[in-house]
């Protein structure tokens, strides 16, 4: 079975600072695709990032980015530029490319906060 | 783009009540997931409706919890004699029946059950 891990509970940057958070996942398939998503105090959640396995690019989207590194089944985010807007807990997440439902497993969670 | 909602957003009640929440997702998606979430932790897959059918329902949902969707829409998810262990943020998703990047799933605000 796949299992997403989330080793840091916690963490905190200034703002305006750069920040990257870990993600590791187990995984015996080749076909798969990792998630970032953020979770705002009391706010829904919404995807920050999407990575497929089967490309050698890392992501990014605006002021985030992604290091994938397959061989290592890592999946870092970095946040750069920290903004205070960016506080709430950030899960990863994997889905197998066999999965006909789609579904997600995720990690646990890291809370990032913004340091004034 | 009214987003998914999901009603109540908090419900407290006592052990052994039946509850029942609801869920609207997105208009034109007709994939729709529930999950719960304890405090620390990451969503937990409950079940996942495509239309009106329940594709899969996970093996942690005892036979106190029923979800329906009865006319591919709105799907609503019950629990019956309430333990103080179901306390938790009941979290519903939708997605469109693309693949790529339209594989997102996109949240609700979810409901806060409380069982005292």
């Amino acid at each position: 079975a796949q299992t997403v891990t989330q080793s840091q509970p916690e963490m905190s940057v200034q703002e305006a600072e750069t920040v990257t958070l870990s993600c590791t996942y187990d995984t015996s398939e080749s076909d798969y695709y990792l998630f970032w998503y953020k979770q705002p105090p009391s706010r829904q959640m919404i995807l920050v990032i999407r990575q497929e396995a089967y490309k050698q690019q890392n992501a990014t989207e605006n002021r985030f980015s992604v290091n994938f590194q397959k061989a290592a089944k890592s999946f870092s985010l970095k946040i750069s530029d920290s903004q205070l807007g960016d506080a709430a807990m950030y899960f990863c997440a994997y889905r197998s490319g066999s999965d006909s439902n789609y579904q997600l497993i995720w990690g646990a969670g890291t809370k990032l906060i913004i340091k004034p | 783009d009214t987003g998914v909602s999901q009603d109540p957003r908090h419900k407290i009640t006592k052990r052994g009540q039946n509850v029942t929440f609801r869920c609207d997702p997105i208009s034109e998606h007709n994939r729709l997931y529930w999950y719960r979430q304890t405090l620390g932790q990451g969503p937990e897959f409950l079940t996942y409706f495509q239309n009106e059918a329940q594709l899969e329902k996970s093996r942690l949902l005892s036979d106190r919890f029923s979800a329906e969707r009865p006319k591919g829409s709105f799907s609503t998810l019950e629990i019956q004699r309430t333990e103080q262990g179901d306390s938790a943020m009941y979290l519903c998703a939708s997605r469109p029946d693309q693949s790529g990047y339209t594989d997102t799933q996109y949240f609700g605000p979810g409901t806060r059950l409380t069982v005292l």
